[in-house]
């Protein structure tokens, strides 16, 4: 079955800096990986999804994610950060097979000024 | 479209109340996802439906949880009696598919608090 871990809990950075987030997931074959924040009191919104193809994947907000299988990873990064980054973020697993997404336990992140 | 739309937003409701959370996904979506959100488990799926016809309801921590979906533009998730253990935010989150790109819509969700 497929599983997807969030090492970090929680992580604090200084707007400005730059962002990576971690996300390895496990599955047999070639898995379709999403990564969503969550602003407080909102629901999930996509950020950016890798189904096939290019391995370095755009999304919103000036996010980017790199699909790795040697590492089987899909981290989240962000070259610099804003205040307004500030949210959860939740990486997902779909299986080609299934479909149901199984989402990470989260990574929150905390901008300083 | 107006997005996701759950009701209510916030519930308080006491032990051994019956609870019913809301749900209409975006015109057109086949799936329907309503997930549970906790800080001990973070986000669990509970219960899928695709095309009103429930898939997978696995998650489903017990027979005190029910859903249905009677209709492509509503669903229901029912909790009778609800447990103090019950409280966490309820998500429901609509899409096209899954095999494909696509993605999950999801509501604002229903703050559930029993006391």
């Amino acid at each position: 079955a497929q599983s997807v871990t969030q090492p970090d809990i929680h992580i604090t950075v200084s707007e400005g800096a730059s962002l990576e987030l971690r996300c390895n997931y496990s599955y047999g074959a070639t898995p379709y990986l999403f990564w969503y924040v969550q602003s407080p009191g909102q629901g999930l919104q996509l950020l950016l999804k890798y189904f096939s193809g290019d391995t370095l994947v755009q999304g919103i907000k000036g996010f980017e994610a790199e699909f790795k299988r040697s590492q089987s990873s899909f981290n989240l990064r962000k070259p610099s950060v804003h205040w307004s980054d500030a949210a959860e973020y939740f990486c997902a697993v779909g299986a080609g097979n299934t479909d149901k997404l199984i989402f990470g336990t989260g990574t929150r992140l905390q901008v300083f000024p | 479209d107006a997005g996701v739309i759950q009701s209510p937003r916030h519930e308080v409701t006491e032990m051994g109340q019956e609870v019913t959370l809301r749900c209409k996904p975006i015109s057109g979506h086949d799936y329907l996802f309503w997930y549970r959100q906790t800080m001990m488990r973070g986000l669990e799926l509970l219960i899928y439906f695709n095309n009103n016809v429930p898939i997978d309801d696995s998650g489903m921590p017990e027979d005190r949880f029910s859903a249905k979906m009677p209709n492509a533009s509503f669903s229901t998730l029912k909790i009778q009696p609800s447990e103090p253990r019950d409280s966490a935010v309820y998500f429901c989150a609509s899409s096209l598919n899954l095999q494909g790109n696509t993605e999950a819509f999801f509501g604002q969700g229903t703050r559930l608090t029993v006391v």
